[in-house]
């Protein structure tokens, strides 16, 4: 059964510095997500993609976040100067249409110390 | 802000119970429904969307009142691999909105 994946699975950075997490979404599908959860805390929504632009972000989503998709197969958030609270668990997801169903990988672990 | 609300629980219930978990959103807009499951410390899984006439998948039954605006998820036969945390997710348009999520534990 195709799945998203996503690389690292945990991923320790220093405050100030830059992060980039990659995801491979599902081969078929057009749409792609990134949502992060604190610890204890709900998923939020950060970022939509499709058709090679950002179509929807959030107010989390500020200038130190970008995403791309360098080729055909990854999506990447950068985060450019990481501070202590984007420790987060952050989640890519893929869906084949705009309001389908969204499958989730694994996550990234991040700690900024 | 748009709110999707949900009961955080913990539910706590018997093998074999039945359990009923209730979702509020407050976007009218809302285009379409989705419950998740989640465990500790991993992804979303879908669980089942929910669709304007109910929905049923094995002991699972999802429903939508789009006029209340609420979105329901009925568990029946509780089994120990239902413990989890239940995610009601609202979908509007590019953006999905989660729940906070309700904790069930099933215990033998």
């Amino acid at each position: 059964e195709p799945e998203v994946t996503q690389t690292p699975s945990h991923q320790v950075t220093q405050m100030g510095q830059e992060v980039i997490l990659r995801c491979v979404p599902i081969s078929n599908h057009l749409y792609f997500y990134w949502y992060r959860q604190i610890l204890g805390q709900k998923v939020e929504f950060l970022v939509s993609f499709y058709n090679n632009e950002i179509s929807e972000k959030s107010e989390i989503f500020d200038d130190q976040f970008s995403v791309e998709r360098p080729d055909g197969s990854n999506f990447t958030l950068k985060i450019r100067s990481t501070k202590l609270e984007d420790s987060a668990m952050y989640f890519c997801a893929s869906s084949g249409g705009q309001g389908n169903e969204q499958f989730f990988g694994p996550g990234t672990r991040l700690t900024v110390l | 802000r748009k709110e999707v609300e949900q009961d955080p629980g913990p539910f706590n219930v018997p093998e074999g119970a039945t359990v009923a978990f209730n979702c509020t959103y407050s976007n009218s807009a809302s285009q379409s429904f989705f419950w998740y499951r989640q465990d500790c410390r991993k992804e979303p899984k879908l669980l089942m969307s929910v669709y304007s006439s109910g929905n049923e998948d094995g002991r699972f039954t999802a429903q939508l009142n789009r006029a209340s605006q609420y979105i329901s998820l009925l568990i029946r036969d509780s089994k120990l691999s239902d413990s989890a945390t239940y995610l009601c997710v609202v979908n509007e348009g590019n953006d999905m909105r989660f729940g906070a999520g309700t904790r069930l534990t099933v215990k033998p």
